[in-house]
């Protein structure tokens, strides 16, 4: 079974700086897709980023980019120019890719890191 | 409003009462996911389906849980004989299947609150 592990329960940055978000997974798949959602108070959880493990280049979104090391299965989030709107839940999650046989064919998330942003 | 919605988003029930959470998914969507997240914890699988076949369940999804979704549209997760270890957050989320891009679209969840 495949695990996510988040080591930071809680972070937190001053507006405008940069911050990055830590993630390790356990797996044994070559095939699969790697996430960050981020979960606002009270509100949905929504995707931030995505990166396919075939993918050696990082994935970036605007302010948001990965760095993606499949040997040693991490990926991080950094997050450029924070801003207040960007404090929130964000949950690393796993899922298998396409071709990769067995399990659940959903999500497997980290506990999370709850990322303050100070004014 | 297109998204994945969620009924009701907040349920308050006494121990050993029955409650039932209804989702409806993005329209073209044939995959439909059902997770419980816990204070302080990320989401946990519980069931998903495939159309209206339920193919994959959750060992976190005791005998007193049953989910469905009849015509492969919407969904609901039935929840009897409540305990206080119930009380959760409980999400949906759907995605296209096989062409999808892996991304799953959730719901803003139903919170479970058993006194």
């Amino acid at each position: 079974a495949q695990t996510v592990t988040q080591s930071q329960p809680e972070m937190s940055v001053q507006e405008a700086e940069t911050v990055t978000l830590s993630c390790t997974y356990d797996t044994s798949e070559s095939d699969y897709y790697l996430f960050w959602y981020k979960q606002p108070p009270s509100r949905q959880m929504i995707l931030v980023i995505r990166q396919e493990a075939y993918k050696q280049q990082n994935a970036t979104e605007n302010r948001f980019s990965v760095n993606f090391q499949k040997a040693a299965k991490s990926f991080s989030l950094k997050i450029s120019d924070s801003q207040l709107g960007d404090a929130a839940m964000y949950f690393c999650a796993y899922r298998s890719g396409r071709y990769s046989g067995g399990g659940a064919d959903g999500l497997t998330f980290g506990k999370g890191t709850h990322l303050i942003i100070q004014p | 409003d297109t998204g994945v919605s969620q009924d009701p988003r907040h349920k308050i029930t006494k121990r050993g009462q029955n409650v039932t959470f209804r989702c409806d998914p993005i329209s073209e969507h044939n995959r439909l996911y059902w997770y419980r997240q816990t204070l302080g914890q990320g989401p946990e699988f519980l069931t998903y389906f495939q159309n209206e076949a339920q193919l994959e369940k959750s060992r976190l999804l005791s005998d007193r849980f049953s989910a469905e979704r009849p015509k492969g549209s919407f969904s609901t997760l039935e929840i009897q004989r409540t305990e206080q270890g119930d009380s959760a957050m409980y999400l949906c989320a759907s995605t296209i299947g096989l062409a999808d891009t892996g991304e799953l679209f959730f719901g803003e969840g139903s919170r479970l609150t058993v006194l």
